[in-house]
């Protein structure tokens, strides 16, 4: 149980164009979700805290109006990153709190999907 | 705020050797602790975690770690690796059970035949 799953896992844009990306919890429900950029050998760098329902909570330095994140349900949460541009190349992950079992504070991490922009 | 130092960024070791990736934490407050796996382009795997009681957890793979209080250390160990162990590592804190995480920068445990 506890799956997060993540799509797409790879994807190559243009520059200038809009990628969404989709983090769903397949059996369980996430009132939580988080959205994490990692650069090739460093740690996740947490980007916001997605709220089901709710605005997003962006950490310091993260531009919210170019990526913007939708909490519309208990099992998914969306990215979008708009207008992408080569430095918005990296790899981003998502990971999931299950409603259902807080209390043991694990996270569950999405795939992860690889955005290469031209 | 709480912060997570993991003191090797590269550890090698021969198959079949013990190994200890090292993991210390700064909280003025009581902290949940995690190590994580994560192999080429994939997310993060919980491999063990400690949220009160016995000091010494035990996770899957064989891994365990050992909470140290008055050392703020949760050092990972596994007594013989695998190749198959050759991943990277990710010591995490977090100060309630629904808030965020804080993630150290990482061990790269490399495992030669």
């Amino acid at each position: 149980g506890a799956v997060v799953s993540q799509h797409p896992s790879w994807v190559i844009c243009k520059s200038g164009t809009s990628v969404k990306i989709e983090c769903r919890s397949l059996d369980f429900q996430a009132t939580t979700m988080f959205w994490y950029r990692q650069f090739p050998k460093q740690s996740l760098m947490l980007m916001a805290t997605s709220n089901e329902g709710s605005k997003a909570t962006y950490e310091q330095g993260v531009e919210k109006d170019k990526f913007l994140i939708n909490h519309a349900s208990l099992t998914l949460s969306t990215l979008t990153v708009t207008s992408a541009h080569p430095e918005d190349s990296s790899f981003y992950i998502c990971s999931a709190r299950d409603l259902g079992r807080l209390d043991t504070g694990e996270l569950f991490f999405g795939e992860g999907s690889r955005l290469t922009v031209l | 705020a709480q912060s997570v130092t993991q003191l090797d960024s590269q550890v090698p070791v021969f198959e079949e050797a013990p190994v200890e990736l090292r993991c210390n934490y700064s909280s003025s407050v009581s902290v949940y602790l995690f190590w994580y796996v994560q192999y080429p382009n994939q997310g993060l795997q919980l491999l063990l975690k400690y949220l009160s009681g016995s000091t010494l957890v035990k996770g899957i793979n064989g891994f365990e770690a050992e909470f140290n209080k008055s050392q703020t250390s949760f050092h990972l160990r596994k007594p013989s690796v695998h190749i198959s162990d050759t991943a990277e590592y990710f010591c995490a804190v977090s100060l309630t059970n629904a808030g965020k995480s804080t993630f150290g920068d990482g061990t790269t445990l490399t495992v030669k035949p």
